[in-house]
This record gives structure tokens, sequence and C-alpha cells, in this order.
């Protein structure tokens, strides 16, 4: 148990538009999602914490108007990167907590992001 | 600021041989630490993880070892496979307890030669 998937995996797109990345826990309910950003050859870094049913708790340096966080569901969150340019491009990752009492973060795949 | 670091960005071993990944964090508040491999393109996988109140914690061909004193974490991986190359991240609990958002470590990427 405790898969974690994310679509699309790949997605290329033109500057200027935006993105919508969607992470689900698909055999048990996350009441936690995290959204990670990681960079060639660096580490994850983390972006959002995205609570359902309540706004997303963005890090600093993090523009929340540009990467929208919407927990709607205790399956789903989706990262929308807004008016997107070239230096948005990433691999964005998302984690979701079974049980904030245990800690394990289950990593989804990934989301390979290119602005053109 | 506080952080968690590796001390070895690379890390080439023979099949067969004893893999030690070692690092170095910094946030004495930290209470929970877990190793991360990473396969090219794909996401995070969970491999073992430890609190501060363990030193030592066994899985299957892996232990992890905290050395609370000076800060230091270590993950030992048994009789390296192939399978094993992988970038291995270690990460830290920020708030020292509950669910919140994980810091990472730069990343070994052990390499293994056959």
């Amino acid at each position: 148990g405790a898969v974690v998937s994310q679509h699309p995996s790949r997605v290329i797109c033109k500057s200027g538009t935006s993105v919508k990345i969607e992470c689900r826990s698909l055999d048990f309910q996350a009441t936690t999602m995290f959204w990670y950003r990681q960079f060639p050859k660096q580490s994850l870094m983390l972006m959002a914490t995205s609570n359902e049913g309540s706004k997303a708790t963005y890090e600093q340096g993090v523009e929340k108007d540009k990467f929208l966080i919407n927990h709607a569901s205790l399956t789903l969150s989706t990262l929308t990167v807004t008016s997107a340019h070239p230096e948005d491009s990433s691999f964005y990752i998302c984690s979701a907590v079974r049980d904030r009492s245990t800690d394990t973060q289950y990593f989804g795949p990934g989301t390979r992001l290119t602005v053109l | 600021g506080e952080s968690v670091g590796l001390h070895l960005p690379t890390l080439s071993v023979q099949e067969g041989d004893n893999s030690i990944i070692n690092c170095a964090y910094s946030n004495s508040a930290s209470d929970y630490f877990i190793w991360y491999k990473q396969e090219s393109g794909k996401g995070p996988q969970f491999i073992i993880d430890i609190r501060s109140n363990m030193d030592k914690r066994q899985g299957q061909r892996v232990t992890v070892l905290l050395n609370k004193t000076v800060k230091h974490l270590s993950l030992q991986i048994a009789a390296t496979q192939p399978g094993d190359s992988a970038v291995y991240f270690c990460a830290e609990n920020r708030a020292g307890g509950g669910a919140d958002g994980l810091t990472f470590g730069k990343g070994t990427h052990l390499i293994i030669q056959p």
C-alpha cells in the first residue's frame, strides 16, 4: 500500500501558459500532501504544504500566486504553475502522509515540466 | 542556516562490497531522519528511517546509524548490487515531530562497479 501517483509524468508547454499537475494517493487518504521541486543534479526543495480543505502553506521564496495549490479531497492535490517561464522548468514531486503520527512520506513518481 | 548535508557527492564501490553513505545535519531539534533512494527520472523511494531516540536501525541489507553527539547519520548497504546504483538522499524532519515538510541533503550518487 501507500502508492502515490502523479499526472502527467511529463509536460512541455509554451512560455506564458499554465500547467496543472495532479497528485493522488491511490490506496490511502492523505490529509497532508507536500510539493517539492528538483532542478537537475540538485536535491529536492520543499515548495509548499497542502492540507485538505485549507489553504496551502508556502515556503519562503515560493510565490503563492504563481504556484497555485488545491487540496480538494483526501486523495487529490493539484499544483498549477501559472504563466510558466523557462526558469520554471523542473522536476515537480509530490508526497503524501497517511498518518501524521507516523511521519512517513510517500513520494510520487514526479512530473517533468519543460517550458519553451 | 540549518541544513542537512552530505560528505561525498559520488561513491563508487565494487559489486558485492558494502557501501557507507554519510550525512551531517545541523538542526539539533530534528527528531526524525529518513534515507531515500532516487533513480534517474523517478521520485524518491523510502529506504529506512530512524528517530532521535535510537542509535541504530536495521532493515533488509540496510542499516542506518545515528550519532546525535556529532549530528551524523549514515546509511550502510550490505553486499551492494547493480540495482543499488542511484542517488541517495538523507532527509530530516524540521519540526522535530509530526508530518512536516522534509529538508533534504544534497545527495550521494552511488555507482556500482562490476
